[in-house]
């Protein structure tokens, strides 16, 4: 199975900071990597997907990169509504995996 | 945009079944993979299985295997999981997603959730 492994765990940042969250794969999966973003109690939101393809709707302070099996989700500017766990997903193999996730709030 | 509405979940021993129906509605249900995935409390998301458009190919992570069973209706528009033997460690919210259509494992549609707690 494809492990990710996330990092950090937890971030405490400004509200106009530029944040950024890494994501690593086992092994190599192209770009077949999803950013999710999840409030309490709300199901995950996608948020990109293909490594750096951003969602209708999703604003684009949010970004998406890769290189070689690590890739990164970064928000440029952060703002309060970001205040979420944000998890990374392989759709590469089957099972799908998922990062342990980032806990993101405002200091 | 769709939307998807699961039901079922609820309070069950060890060992007991239960059945997780999702509603799907505002997209054609029969042309895309849909899956089910789940969360413990205070854990992220877990994948549990999915299953084709056409209902003829499904998958599961290996700590469901023999338990639980996927399945769709689609004169219901209806996903189902089937989920029998069940354990301490399945207690989670069950969320139904929506495979998007450039795949399987891309999840652009999830439902509310439902919350299956399995305790003595």
């Amino acid at each position: 199975d494809i492990q990710m492994t996330q990092s950090p765990s937890s971030l405490s940042a400004s509200v106009g900071d530029r944040v950024t969250i890494t994501c690593r794969a086992s092994q190599n999966i192209i770009n077949h990597l999803n950013w999710y973003q999840q409030i309490p109690g709300k199901p995950p939101k996608l948020l990109i997907d293909t490594a750096a393809t951003l969602q209708s709707g999703v604003p684009s302070r949010f970004s998406g990169s890769r290189s070689g099996t690590d890739f990164t989700l970064t928000i440029s500017s952060l703002q309060p509504e970001d205040v979420a766990i944000y998890y990374c997903q392989q759709s590469y193999g089957t099972p799908p995996s998922f990062g342990g996730g980032t806990k993101v709030d405002i200091k | 945009e769709g939307q998807l509405l699961e039901s079922g979940g609820g309070l069950v021993q060890p060992g007991g079944s239960l059945r997780l129906s999702c509603v799907a509605s505002g997209f054609t249900f029969n042309t895309y993979v849909m899956n089910w995935v789940r969360q413990a409390p205070g854990k992220g998301p877990e994948w549990v299985s999915g299953i084709s458009a056409s209902g003829n190919s499904e998958y599961y992570v290996d700590s469901v295997k023999g338990r639980f069973t996927i399945s769709r209706d689609p004169s219901k528009n209806t996903l189902y999981l089937q989920m029998n033997s069940l354990r301490v460690e399945d207690t989670a919210v069950y969320y139904c997603a929506k495979g998007d259509s450039g795949g399987w494992y891309t999840f652009d549609i999830w439902g509310q959730g439902t919350t299956v707690t399995v305790s003595s």
